[in-house]
């Protein structure tokens, strides 16, 4: 079955710290590949997305992700995290004309 | 700026009151999505629209339905509002059937 996986529910990292958040698939192609960020209260803002080319896309806010398409992963990266970063994101995947599959997502909060 | 509008962001209801969410877009986009989002949870697709043609997914209730009266605007209805029916939902457009625009979301509480 098609399925997302984000395998960390809350992630903890220091301001100024670096940060990965880790979202495999598992598609018999290679899908289009979304980040989502979500803070509370609030509806889900696109921070990068994978279509094909460049394995190593660059987003807003600073984020970045990488495919890799052995390991079937598009985990999604940052230097340095802002305070503000803190929220919940979602990696998503999704092949063209179908629905768009979300993984459970991951909490990030960001201690100064 | 292009945009995905939805209001009211806060809507309160009564248990089995009817209630209809609105969604508007300036985006022009072809596709819309409603998904219903519980705490802590991603979202759920509940049924989108392709031009005027409605997708429900096979295990959306039968109490939530949607109206497009136009490509503007999107409606989802839900007739008999439930306790279990508390929840964000989002509404999404999309130009292409890969990437989604997502609205504020709308916060239903039932009482």
């Amino acid at each position: 079955a098609q399925s997302v996986t984000q395998p960390d529910i809350h992630i903890t990292v220091s301001e100024g710290a670096s940060l990965e958040l880790r979202c495999n698939y598992s598609y018999g192609a290679t899908p289009y590949l979304f980040w989502y960020v979500q803070s509370p209260g609030q509806g889900l803002q696109l921070l990068l997305k994978y279509f094909s080319g460049d394995t190593l896309v660059q987003g807003i806010k600073g984020f970045e992700a990488e495919f890799k398409r052995s390991q079937s992963s598009f985990n999604l990266r940052k230097p340095s995290v802002h305070w503000s970063d803190a929220a919940e994101y979602f990696c998503a995947v999704a092949l063209y004309g179908n629905k768009l599959v979300f993984g459970a997502g991951t909490i990030l909060r960001v201690k100064s | 700026d292009a945009m995905v509008i939805q209001n009211p962001r806060y809507q309160v209801t009564q248990f089995g009151k009817p209630v209809t969410l609105s969604c508007s877009q300036t985006l022009n986009h072809n596709v819309m999505y409603w998904y219903q989002q519980k705490s802590s949870q991603a979202p759920k697709l509940l049924f989108h629209y392709y031009d005027k043609d409605f997708n429900n997914e096979a295990d959306t209730p039968d109490n939530f339905q949607s109206r497009r009266p136009n490509t503007s605007f999107c409606f989802l209805d839900i007739r008999s509002p439930g306790l279990g029916d508390a929840a964000m939902y989002l509404c999404a457009t999309s130009r292409d059937r890969i990437e989604q625009f997502f609205g504020p979301g709308t916060r239903l509480t039932v009482l």
